[in-house]
């Protein structure tokens, strides 16, 4: 079954850091290009960030950037969400999500994650 | 930056009703839109992608249409396991979502 299952949310103060952790499994996931797209509660989706098969391309929202960082490791079959600096507006569900496998149907997000909560507060 | 505006926020419709829901793109985006329908609680799951590709598994009464600017999402006859919130999402030039359409009991 192909699966993305996230781990590391929580409770942080203001200023704090977190790193959330997605696990993949059943399929390649060498080969897929792949995200973190947030919500915050009551809120819309809002995407986060972006990183390639191989790494060598990686983009972040206006929001995140310079504070959050999207890794991944093949051979661990993860990717990760470094996120420092925390703000209060950081607070939401944070997915992972896949991006499609296929030219035709371009870099849309076909294999989501259940998400896992984030929130900062003092 | 693109932006994406979706209408109407909310939507009251019954069981076997057709449903429509219109997505605009603040510039041309191609056909590079994709629809996804979340239930509370739960991750968001891929309708339609490249404006009017059906993905894999999803039932034949939705569909997708327009291209450049314009895009509607279509329920043909509306189910009720289709009460959800629905997004579009334009992927031309790295990723922008809708506000979101409530699809609810009427």
């Amino acid at each position: 079954e192909v699966q993305l299952v996230e781990s590391g949310g929580g409770l942080v103060q203001p200023g704090g850091s977190l790193r959330l952790s997605c696990a993949a499994s059943g399929f390649t996931f060498s080969t897929y290009a792949m995200n973190w797209v947030r919500q915050a509660p009551g809120k819309g989706l809002e995407w986060v960030s972006y990183i390639s098969s191989s790494s060598s391309n990686i983009y972040y929202a206006d929001s995140v950037k310079g504070r959050f960082t999207i890794s991944r490791d093949n051979a661990k079959n993860s990717l990760y969400l470094q996120m420092n600096s925390l703000r209060d507006e950081d607070t939401a569900v944070y997915y992972c999500a896949r991006v499609t496998g296929t030219a035709a149907a371009g870099d849309a997000f076909d294999i989501w994650g259940q998400g896992t909560m984030v929130t900062v507060s003092s | 930056d693109i932006q994406v505006t979706q209408s109407p926020s909310t939507l009251s419709a019954s069981v076997g009703d057709r449903v429509t829901i219109t997505c605009r793109a603040s510039q041309s985006i191609s056909s590079w839109l994709a629809w996804y329908q979340q239930k509370p609680g739960k991750a968001p799951k891929l309708l339609i992608y490249k404006a009017s590709s059906l993905e894999s598994g999803v039932p034949s009464r939705f569909s997708g249409s327009g291209s450049g600017t314009e895009f509607t999402l279509t329920i043909s006859s509306l189910q009720p396991d289709d009460f959800a919130t629905y997004y579009c999402q334009q992927y031309n030039s790295f990723w922008t979502f809708g506000q979101g359409t409530k699809v609810e009991i009427k």
